[in-house]
């Protein structure tokens, strides 16, 4: 069965940091990968998506950067953290644009002071 | 753009009724998909139902039931013989056969003893 991770749950940072939130899925083979934000009482907004290794869509200009080094391997980064970056995290694996589910990780929480 | 409207931050329901969430879209597409999340408290989102827009039969699953009304873009979800465990954020979601999927701000349902 095909599950999904993301790490680390919980995490910290002052601003200016940089970021790095891993994300891996198994079970399953060229998955598209997605990473949400998701803010404090608000609903879900899509950051990037990748349809396969090395191709990442980005749907909002910002700070952050997405990698797809691996085919089931999908990280977040930044190089210097804002306030603004703090959220909760998901990412998030379907197969294919034919409509199915999207299937969530655990989520990360960050928190920028 | 399609966009997914959720206009009830907030609902409660008696243990053992029955509530109605609501959720309204807006797309020129002909061929998509329509969900409910659930995301209790651990914060995991979980599918909760889905219906096939070229379906005219409302998808159900056990005391989850949707109201699909296509032609006027609406997308409601009932829930049957509430239970404390069904206490959480309910997001209506949008997905094109060829996009990713897009959330609506979202709906906290309590569920009183």
């Amino acid at each position: 069965s095909q599950t999904i991770h993301q790490w680390p749950a919980t995490l910290v940072q002052p601003v200016g940091s940089p970021l790095s939130l891993e994300c891996t899925v198994e079970g399953t083979s060229n998955p598209n990968l997605y990473w949400y934000r998701q803010a404090a009482g608000r609903g879900l907004q899509l950051l990037f998506y990748s349809v396969g290794i090395g191709q990442i869509s980005s749907e909002v200009p910002q700070n952050l950067s997405a990698s797809r080094p691996q085919d089931r391997q999908f990280i977040l980064s930044s190089k210097k953290l804002l306030l603004s970056d703090s959220g909760f995290y998901l990412c998030a694996w379907s197969q294919g644009f034919s409509g199915g589910e999207l299937f969530f990780g655990e989520g990360s929480r960050l928190t920028v002071l | 753009a399609q966009t997914v409207t959720q206009s009830q931050p907030e609902m409660s329901v008696q243990e053992a009724e029955t509530v109605t969430l609501s959720c309204t879209y807006d797309t020129s597409e002909s061929d998509y998909y329509l969900f409910w999340y659930k995301q209790p408290p651990s914060r995991q989102m979980i599918l909760v139902i889905r219906q096939e827009a070229y379906k005219q039969q409302n998808a159900t699953e056990n005391r989850f039931s949707v109201n699909f009304q296509k032609a006027a873009k609406s997308f409601s979800l009932k829930i049957s013989d509430s239970q404390l465990g069904d206490a959480a954020m309910y997001f209506c979601a949008y997905r094109s056969a060829t996009n990713d999927m897009r959330f609506g701000a979202g709906t906290r349902l309590t569920v009183k003893p």
